[in-house]
């Protein structure tokens, strides 16, 4: 089985600007994680979508939204990006909702000039 | 506040020289706890998960426990390929489902 796939690998983006991730999750899982991690917070949860709608959400400002499709496959929208949001975004899927196992994919490297 | 505190930060190991990791939390409604390692540059990789006192789980050289305030990771005669960092995440109920919170991880080296 393919595990989880999320691209792109590495970003760059200016202050301002809005970004768009993608992530595939492992074929059959319905709920994809959202996470960002950073040296100095560790591994922070942002939100969790199961069968397209939204399960949980973290402390995080509204500038940092989420979807997934029907197909699963989710995506993660940051708008008015700050310098501080700058970290390592990793997805995770797992078969049921928050609560079971959870797979890790390797991440998008986000880093705001 | 709820937390979730992960000791020591750092743990450099002889190869053989068994060890424990723990993981406290103050959690009210605990759901589930996870165990997780990270290799650098790696998105983390499912280890275990607990969800009640008393509960053990083992996997090759890794052992988890859980108690009502703290989850314990036994590292029994590690090999350098044990080398990384394990993550510890409380599942707490919440209204809605639930809210995952991660420890700030547990840097382990072991040497040969």
């Amino acid at each position: 089985k393919a595990g989880v796939t999320q691209t792109p690998r590495y970003l760059i983006k200016t202050r301002g600007q809005q970004v768009t991730l993608s992530c595939s999750p492992i074929s059959g899982h319905r709920s994809v994680s959202w996470y960002q991690q950073t040296p100095g917070q560790g591994l922070q949860f942002l939100f969790e979508y199961f069968s397209e709608t939204q399960r949980n959400k973290g402390n995080f400002p509204g500038r940092f939204s989420g979807r997934q499709f029907s197909n699963s496959r989710s995506e993660m929208n940051v708008s008015t990006l700050e310098l501080g949001d700058s970290a390592l975004y990793l997805c995770a899927s797992s078969p049921g909702p928050l609560g079971y196992e959870q797979y890790f994919g390797p991440g998008t490297r986000l880093t705001v000039t | 506040e709820d937390q979730v505190t992960q000791s020591p930060e750092a743990l450099r190991l002889q190869e053989g020289e068994s060890s424990s990791l723990n993981c406290s939390y103050t959690v009210s409604g605990l759901r589930g706890l996870f165990w997780y390692r990270q290799d650098p540059g790696k998105g983390p990789e499912f280890l275990f998960t607990l969800y009640s006192a008393g509960e053990e789980k083992e996997k090759e050289r890794l052992k988890a426990t859980l108690t009502k305030k703290e989850s314990f990771l036994h590292i029994t005669a590690p090999k350098p390929e044990d080398s990384a960092t394990y993550l510890c995440a409380v599942l707490q109920a919440t209204d809605s489902w639930g809210k995952l919170q991660f420890g700030a991880g547990t840097q382990v080296v072991v040497t040969p």
